[in-house]
């Protein structure tokens, strides 16, 4: 069974310092990775995802994930972080073969720190 | 605007007391799936439609049931809530079920307390 799993369950950096959010994930088959954001007190929007193609995602507000195969992992980086990037992020992974399906990591609690 | 609405917000109750929290989209999106957040936990999915009349398991279904009647629609039903139903409540929508094309619109959340 497929299984997402987000080592650091908060993550405190100054602003305009460089992030990673690491997420590593389990599963037998291929998969579709994403990540999403939650902002306090609102839903999710997505910010990246991986389909196919270069290893290497670029999202929205600057984020970028790379794919590695090898390591199974889907980490999340920003090089220089903002207050407003304050948030949770969700990693989630979907096997190709039932891609209705969506599996979460337990979240990274990002607090940007003045 | 397009977006996913969800009702009631907020809602305390009391254990037994049956409650449904209203999902609607106005994307004209096929699929729909309701997820609860607990600390720790993640997103964990309770149900999911992929039409009309067409509703199916998620990983955590006990306690749960769900109708999708019409296309905009996807309630969700506590017949007979319990304190370990107290979660934050998100519904989301895609307009198929292929990940692999769509992005899964999530609308606000529902904070339940279930006493």
């Amino acid at each position: 069974a497929q299984s997402v799993t987000q080592l650091d369950s908060q993550v405190p950096v100054f602003e305009e310092a460089p992030v990673e959010l690491r997420c590593n994930y389990s599963s037998s088959v291929s998969v579709y990775l994403f990540w999403y954001v939650q902002y306090p007190n609102q839903g999710l929007q997505l910010l990246l995802k991986y389909l196919s193609g270069s290893t290497l995602v670029k999202g929205i507000n600057g984020f970028e994930a790379e794919f590695n195969k090898s390591q199974t992992s889907f980490h999340l980086r920003k090089p220089s972080v903002h207050i407003s990037d304050t948030a949770e992020y969700f990693c989630a992974v979907s096997e190709m073969d039932s891609s209705y399906k969506l599996i979460f990591g337990s979240g990274t609690r990002l607090l940007v720190r003045p | 605007e397009a977006q996913v609405t969800q009702n009631p917000r907020y809602l305390i109750t009391v254990t037994g007391k049956k409650l449904t929290v209203t999902c609607s989209q106005n994307m004209n999106h096929e699929y729909m799936s309701w997820y609860r957040q607990d600390p720790g936990l993640g997103l964990r999915q309770i149900y999911y439609s992929m039409n009309v009349e067409v509703t199916d398991k998620g990983d955590v279904p006990e306690g749960y049931k769900v109708s999708r009647k019409e296309k905009r629609n996807f309630p969700l039903i506590l017949e007979s809530p319990s304190p370990n139903q107290t979660s934050l409540y998100f519904c989301a929508s895609s307009l198929i079920g292929g990940l692999s094309t769509d992005t899964q619109y999530f609308g606000p959340g529902t904070r339940l307390t279930v006493l």
